[in-house]
């Protein structure tokens, strides 16, 4: 059984950089969900898609990040310019389209350090 | 005003005590609620979902009380390995924001020998 699958696990950059994340959801699963945690507080939501379609973005999700959802199966998000203040752990989630009591499952995530 | 205030805790128990945990959520129309547990470094995982007549699985006990907006964890005989933080989840049904979750800080729990 393969979960969700996120790349990299650690990624160390330098302020002003590009980065790329990359998420793989479980492969029946149409939503996909992205998530940002920094220390002590619970995920906060950035924005999702169901199927291609990008749904909903959230306040957090400034100019400078975008999500793609190509073929409606991995996704990537990406965040220019990095600053600082983007250093967290950006967690994917999918989950099947079950109306309200849709269940998400999360990847391991990816830890990113803005130097 | 956040979605779910949670108490952040730290809880600190012996093994085989009964700790309890509260959350409560702001908005009335939320209709799915979930408790996750999420260990150092690690990616959340679903405990239990929480259902209006209350829900039992092994161990943990949830209840919901729509009419004060408030959600409970009961975990009974502790063992070590409940070790963890426990987040209070609230799905939020209003429209255009359907599928997201909102998210307490989590109630840290240590459970000592």
């Amino acid at each position: 059984d393969t979960g969700v699958s996120q790349n990299p696990r650690h990624k160390i950059t330098k302020r002003g950089q590009n980065v790329t994340f990359r998420c793989d959801p479980i492969s029946e699963h149409n939503r996909l969900y992205w998530y940002r945690q920094t220390l002590g507080q619970g995920p906060e939501f950035l924005t999702y898609f169901q199927n291609e379609a990008q749904l909903e973005k959230s306040r957090l999700l400034s100019d400078r990040f975008s999500a793609e959802r190509p073929k409606g199966s991995f996704s990537t998000l990406e965040i220019q310019r990095t600053e600082q203040g983007d250093s967290a752990m950006y967690l994917c989630a999918s989950s099947l389209d079950r109306g309200a009591r849709n269940i998400q499952y999360f990847g391991a995530g990816t830890r990113l350090s803005v130097l | 005003r956040k979605e779910v205030e949670q108490d952040p805790g730290p809880f600190n128990v012996p093994e085989g005590a009964t700790v309890a945990f509260n959350c409560t959520y702001s908005n009335s129309a939320s209709q799915s609620f979930f408790w996750y547990r999420q260990d150092c470094r690690k990616e959340p995982k679903l405990l239990m979902s929480v259902y209006s007549s209350g829900n039992e699985d092994g161990r943990f006990t949830a209840q919901l009380n729509r009419a004060s907006q408030y959600i409970s964890l009961l975990i009974r005989d502790s063992k070590l390995s409940d070790s963890a933080t426990y987040l209070c989840v609230v799905n939020s049904d209003r429209g255009s924001t359907l599928g997201r979750l909102y998210f307490g800080r989590g109630t840290q729990l240590t459970v000592w020998p």
